[in-house]
């Protein structure tokens, strides 16, 4: 078990540049969830995908943002147009299923300067 | 609208004692509540839960505690060991099949020799 793993750990972007975060979860966990964590805050739910099939996306998810998992196995993140609100730590999780608890990654922190 | 509110940014506990961390929730729709501890640089791991339908459950030194009546719950620590020194995030499942999940704003324990 290698755990939820989330690439790049740090990123550094400039404001109006596009950014994409790559998750790849625990192999055979059908479903995968995006959260994002600000200062001081907990983890606030984006969006998750069973297999490959998006199934929900919260209002906080922008037009801005998309997220894909193209053959149900890894997912990405892509953030246009960044913003200095983006800035966050980007938060993925996996869970083999109903009645499992989500599995996290260690995050990846965007910084728009 | 904070559905799920850790009302102690912080709590200091001396190594051996009890720690009890609080959190409050406002939707009687949650059917499943979770604790998730995070150390610095890492995502948040999952440490005990309890279903709605209960009002304790217990996992070593670790008891979750669950009022209905009052929208509350506890973590019980007990000892309490440095190692534990982390903080400390209470989740409330919003959608049984979807698992999304609503925490709270995170307490940061502290446990001193």
């Amino acid at each position: 078990d290698t755990g939820v793993s989330q690439n790049p750990r740090h990123k550094i972007t400039k404001r109006g540049q596009n950014v994409t975060f790559r998750c790849d979860p625990i192999s055979e966990h059908n479903r995968l969830y995006w959260y994002r964590q600000t200062l001081g805050q907990g983890p606030e739910f984006l969006t998750y995908f069973q297999n490959e099939a998006q199934l929900e996306k919260s209002r906080l998810l922008s037009d801005r943002f998309s997220a894909e998992r193209p053959k149900g196995s890894f997912s990405t993140l892509e953030i246009q147009r960044t913003e200095q609100g983006d800035s966050a730590m980007y938060l993925c999780a996996s869970t083999p299923g109903m009645g499992s608890p989500l599995h996290f990654g260690n995050g990846t922190r965007l910084t728009v300067t | 609208d904070q559905q799920v509110k850790q009302n102690s940014p912080s709590l200091s506990v001396q190594e051996g004692r009890i720690s009890i961390l609080n959190c409050d929730y406002t939707n009687s729709m949650f059917d499943y509540f979770l604790w998730y501890k995070k150390y610095p640089a890492e995502g948040p791991t999952f440490l005990i839960s309890i279903s709605s339908i209960k009002d304790k459950n217990e996992d070593g030194r670790f008891t979750v505690f669950l009022n209905k009546s009052a929208k509350h719950l506890s973590l019980h620590i007990v000892p309490s060991q440095p190692g534990d020194s982390a903080v400390y995030f209470c989740a409330a499942r919003v959608d049984e099949g979807a698992q999304k999940l609503v925490f709270g704003q995170g307490t940061r324990l502290t446990i001193n020799p």
